[in-house]
């Protein structure tokens, strides 16, 4: 089965500082990965996904990611962080013969003025 | 606005009472997913429809949980006899279709159980 972890529940950058929110997931198949952005009382909106096309995907917001098999990693980034970053991010996998998405348990970020 | 709309925003029950949770999707998208987050976790799927057809409701916790899409567009979700742990925020999210199709998801039901 698919599984996705987050590292870091809470993570707290202050604004103008990187941001690297960890996701690893578990596979014998490099599945399909995204990342998401959830604001309070909103939905979940995609920030990026890698479909095995790039192994640096470029999203919304200055976000980016990159895919390592190696280290079955798909770790976010961003060079520097503004006060409308704050918000949950959740990491989530799919495998390319499925249609479930396993979501990671969310990375909640902080920015600090 | 033509994004994923919920309804309602919260809903409060008492254990055992039914509840029915709707979902109004994007016009034309074929595909919609349910999910259930609970407080401090990510959503975890329940069950997933194209168009009229619902191909996989292999996460539904139990039968008291049943998912409807009759005409391929708007979509309730039915819980029945509920329970204090079926408290959580419900997803919904649509697509164009399976794939690799970007769910838009909608604002959730925030279902509280007392």
């Amino acid at each position: 089965a698919q599984s996705v972890t987050q590292l870091g529940s809470h993570v707290s950058v202050s604004e103008g500082a990187l941001v690297l929110l960890r996701c690893n997931y578990s596979s014998s198949v490099p599945p399909y990965l995204f990342w998401y952005v959830q604001y309070p009382n909103q939905g979940l909106q995609l920030l990026l996904k890698y479909t095995s096309a790039a192994t640096l995907v470029k999203g919304i917001n200055g976000f980016e990611a990159e895919f390592k098999k190696s280290e079955t990693s798909f770790h976010l980034t961003k060079p520097s962080a503004h006060m409308s970053d704050a918000a949950e991010y959740f990491c989530a996998a799919r495998t390319s013969t499925g249609n479930q998405f396993y979501f990671g348990t969310g990375t909640s970020l902080t920015v600090i003025p | 606005g033509a994004g994923v709309s919920q309804s309602p925003r919260y809903k409060v029950a008492k254990r055992g009472q039914d509840v029915a949770l709707r979902c109004d999707p994007i016009s034309g998208h074929v595909s919609l997913f349910w999910y259930q987050q609970a407080l401090g976790q990510g959503p975890e799927f329940l069950t997933y429809f194209q168009n009229e057809a619902q191909l996989d409701k292999s996460g539904l916790p139990s039968d008291r949980f049943f998912a409807e899409r009759p005409e391929g567009s708007v979509s309730t979700l039915k819980i029945q006899r509920t329970q204090q742990e079926d408290s959580a925020v419900y997803l919904c999210a649509s697509s164009l279709a399976g794939g690799l199709n970007e769910q838009f998801f909608g604002p959730g039901t925030r279902l509280t159980v007392l």
